[in-house]
């Protein structure tokens, strides 16, 4: 199995809806990452989490709360986002957090009204 | 900090060789990646190569790598329409971040 799965593939929610991304891997990788891309832009990254620890944080804002329940699973807890926050988020995997080769999930397109 | 330069757009006819070139600034990357993104999609990895190699091919793909000049390139044999993509290049920056290019837009025409 050497795939990422996310769940859900689209999302529409209102500013003051709490909602949840979730990502799922089963190729034993200890690094799991969520990116944000915006249309004709490349991924940003917004957390890291490593042997399931947040290591990586890149100054996200609170409303975006990650957890990772173990090393399979990945969520990304949404509240009270922004019509700018409207995306497409990327759950990833890597053997280890070292500069390792990405294994992406399709995303979830997100739309915040 | 680890910058990745790529053109954003690239036009080619079907049949023809395509080569998307890269630039980064950070040799210190142990490895370098081609990610391809469709339409709607997330970013597949195409291939990648270690940083003390100077080429690897793979079917129809060749990636070329000069480490004197910090040059990345990628070369599709036999561009189909399939092909059509964004592809980014990226590699490792500091603290094991992998950077991306702002990606390259690959129009194949007929």
């Amino acid at each position: 199995d050497t795939e990422v799965t996310q769940t859900p593939k689209h999302l529409v929610m209102g500013m003051t809806n709490k909602k949840s991304l979730k990502c799922e891997q089963h190729m034993g990788h200890r690094a799991m990452y969520w990116y944000k891309q915006k249309a004709k832009k490349p991924p940003e990254l917004m957390f890291v989490y490593s042997y399931e620890k947040l290591s990586i944080n890149e100054s996200v804002p609170s409303r975006f709360s990650p957890e990772c329940p173990n090393s399979s699973l990945l969520n990304l807890h949404l509240h009270a986002l922004q019509p700018e926050d409207s995306a497409l988020y990327l759950c990833a995997s890597s053997q280890v957090n070292s500069g390792e080769k990405l294994f992406f999930g399709s995303g979830t397109q997100l739309s915040v009204l | 900090g680890e910058d990745v330069e790529q053109s954003l757009f690239l036009s080619v006819r079907e049949g023809d060789s395509s080569v998307i070139n890269c630039t980064y600034t950070d040799s210190s990357s142990t490895y370098l990646y081609w990610y391809k993104q469709e339409p709607g999609a997330g970013l597949q990895l195409l291939t990648y190569i270690f940083s003390n190699m100077d080429m690897k091919q793979d079917q129809r793909l060749t990636v070329l790598l000069n480490k004197k000049d910090k040059h990345l390139s990628l070369r599709i044999a036999d561009t189909q329409t399939g092909d059509s993509a964004i592809y980014f290049c990226a590699g490792g920056g500091r603290d094991d971040k992998i950077i991306f290019g702002k990606g390259t837009r690959l129009h194949i025409l007929p």
